[in-house]
């Protein structure tokens, strides 16, 4: 079973506009954290944002938010005001498994939205 | 701050031949991962080293692949021979530990080396 899902393989938004990009995961473990990633057609993946499963507010950085739906298991980026720069493949991705002093944990990737940002 | 770097960039090869791909993480990181996306699905995990330790190598998909970490710093990942299907992009990313308090723990990703296998 896939454990990130991004439903939306490509996305068109106007400028200046609000979009959402779906993600939904699954895990039975209570803790895990979710990421998203932003890869421009330069090819590095870019950090924006995390939210944790025991926080208790939603993620928000800049124009990126994350709207947590713990119950749902979503995880969806909201980009506020959308830029031509916002142009990319984003990626949600999950760690599971509790804080593990030293070690870290993998990632889990979904296959990626394609935004493409209208002028 | 210098991000992880990778090299090369890109890398076109014949099959069965040899190809090591590097990796810089960023400085004072002690966790190492590399990962690698083929065409058309998802970024995959390869292996993740804790300083020079294997700490998980569950992602690696036969004994082709070869990853060292000498010293806990730089990281190389050999393919040998290299195959048709190991064509994609192998990326690498690093984090810092969390006994810093780094409960996030966010992986840094560096650009990527986009292989090429014919």
């Amino acid at each position: 079973a896939q454990k990130i899902t991004q439903t939306q393989p490509g996305m068109f938004v106007q400028e200046k506009e609000a979009v959402t990009l779906d993600c939904t995961y699954d895990t039975s473990d209570p803790s895990y954290g979710l990421f998203w990633y932003k890869q421009p057609s330069s090819g590095e993946m870019i950090f924006l944002i995390y939210q944790g499963s025991y926080d208790q507010q939603n993620a928000t950085e800049g124009r990126y938010s994350l709207n947590f739906q713990k119950a749902r298991k979503s995880a969806n980026l909201v980009i506020s005001a959308s830029q031509l720069g916002d142009s990319a493949m984003y990626f949600c991705a999950m760690r599971e498994g509790p804080p593990v002093p030293i070690a870290g944990n993998m990632l889990t990737f979904g296959g990626g939205t394609r935004l493409m940002v209208k002028p | 701050e210098a991000g992880v770097t990778q090299f090369p960039s890109h890398s076109v090869i014949e099959k069965g031949q040899t190809v090591t791909l590097r990796c810089d993480p960023i400085s004072g990181h002690d966790n190492l991962y590399w990962y690698r996306r083929v065409m058309g699905k998802e970024i995959k995990f390869l292996l993740h080293f804790v300083k020079e330790s294997k700490q998980d190598e569950s992602g690696m998909p036969n004994n082709r692949f070869l990853a060292e970490r000498t010293g806990g710093t730089y990281s190389t990942l050999k393919v040998q021979p290299a195959e048709l299907e190991d064509s994609g992009v192998y990326f690498c990313a690093s984090s810092q530990d969390r006994r810093e308090g780094f409960n996030q723990e966010t992986q840094y990703f560096g650009p990527g080396t986009r292989l090429l296998v014919l």
